[in-house]
Parts: C-alpha cells; structure tokens; sequence
C-alpha cells in the first residue's frame, strides 16, 4: 500500500530562520513520483516540485532546496531564511508511474513564520 | 492565477441535495483533474478526465459523478449530499494528463452541506 506521513502537523518559526519540512513515504512501487505543494491562507494549491524515483538529486530552487534519500523514503524540504509569505500548509504527495492510477497526499504541514 | 476557473467558488445547500461544480481548464490543456479536501479525509484524489475520457479514477463516491465536455470544461456532481461531503473541491488541470506532468489547480469551490 501507498502512504505518505508528514509527522510535523505545525511548525513556528522567526522570519529569516531555516526551516525543515518532513516527508516519509511507503511503496512497494520501483517507480514512482514524489511532489510538493504549498497552500497558503487564501486556500489554492501550488506545484512546487516533482521528483522521479530515479532522480535522487537534491534540487535546490532559489531558497528551497529538497532532499531525496530512498535508502530511508524519505523526500524532505528545506526553505533557507524563511519569510512571512512562506507562511502555509506544505502538502507532500505520492504518485504511481503506471498501473492504476494512486495519487497519495501527506496530511500536510503547517508552517507558520513569525516577523 | 494559474488559469484554472471554478465556479461558484462557494455553495450552501442541505442534505439530500444535488450540487454542480464547474471547472474551466487552462487554455491547451486536455486533462482535468478533481480532489476533495476535508478535514476528515485530507486531501483525496477523485477522478481525471483526458480529451473527454475517463482515465483514472481515485476515490470517488458512487453518489459522485463527473464529466468533460467536448469544449474540454469539467462537472462534478454530488448527489444525495451529506454531512460529510462538506469540503473544499479542487480541479487542476495538465496539459496532456501524463503522470509527470504538473497540475495547475483552481481556487476550488468550497461546498458546505448543512
């Protein structure tokens, strides 16, 4: 079975600081996709990143960066010098490559920064 | 704005009731997506359509139903609503529906059943 457990269900931090969100996931797939999105307070969700299982680059976007690790499934994102507008809740997902179409989302988390 | 329309963007109605949401595709893109976002279930994929076609479908209640019309626009209907069908309804669309492709979603129609 598909899962995706972000443990971290809220997270404060002081504007500027470096801040960590976790994913862990579990598949019996060889392929698959993992992605990010950001919701903020006016409610729509935003694409951030979709990485290939076969990809285990880190990426780093301006100052978000994600860590790919499948020896511990985990795909972690990390925003450097965080703001105020960074504000929302972080959702990670998981998707199969093919077959049935599974497209798992994290129950998300709450990043709050603080000014 | 990603180029995704929903509308209305929100709607009251009582149990037992039938609602329509509307999704406008953006431009060029031939996938249409629908997610329910509730506090009970998180965020849960329902159903695509491509050109038209069912192509995938997640979990989606039977009281639920979905389609694309020739001018690529999607409906969602709920059908003999519930409590708990009180969520926020995403659509996203790609433009060819492949997995690897990215989803743009709407603003989503908030759908409250009293």
């Amino acid at each position: 079975a598909q899962k995706v457990t972000q443990a971290q269900t809220e997270i404060s931090v002081v504007e500027k600081e470096d801040v960590t969100l976790d994913c862990v996931y579990e598949t019996r797939d060889t392929t698959y996709y993992l992605f990010w999105y950001k919701q903020p307070p006016s409610g729509e969700l935003v694409f951030l990143i979709r990485r290939n299982s076969f990809d285990e680059q880190n990426e780093i976007s301006g100052r978000y960066s994600w860590n790919f690790q499948k020896s511990t499934s985990s795909f972690n994102f990390t925003i450097t010098a965080s703001q105020v507008v960074d504000s929302a809740v972080y959702f990670c997902a998981l998707s199969k490559t093919s077959g049935t179409y599974k497209y798992i989302f994290g129950t998300g988390t709450r990043l709050k920064v603080l000014a | 704005d990603s180029g995704v329309t929903q509308t209305p963007k929100h709607l009251i109605t009582a149990t037992g009731q039938r609602v329509t949401l509307r999704c406008s595709p953006r431009s060029g893109d031939l996938s249409v997506y629908w997610y329910q976002q509730s506090l009970d279930q998180g965020l849960q994929f329902l159903i695509q359509y491509y050109n038209g076609e069912e192509r995938a479908k997640g979990n989606i209640l039977e009281r639920f139903s979905a389609q694309q019309f020739p001018d690529l626009h999607s409906e969602l209907n709920l059908s003999s609503l519930e409590l708990g069908d009180s969520a926020l309804y995403f659509c996203a669309s790609s433009v060819g529906g492949t997995r690897e492709e990215t989803q743009y979603f709407g603003p989503g129609t908030r759908l409250l059943v009293l």
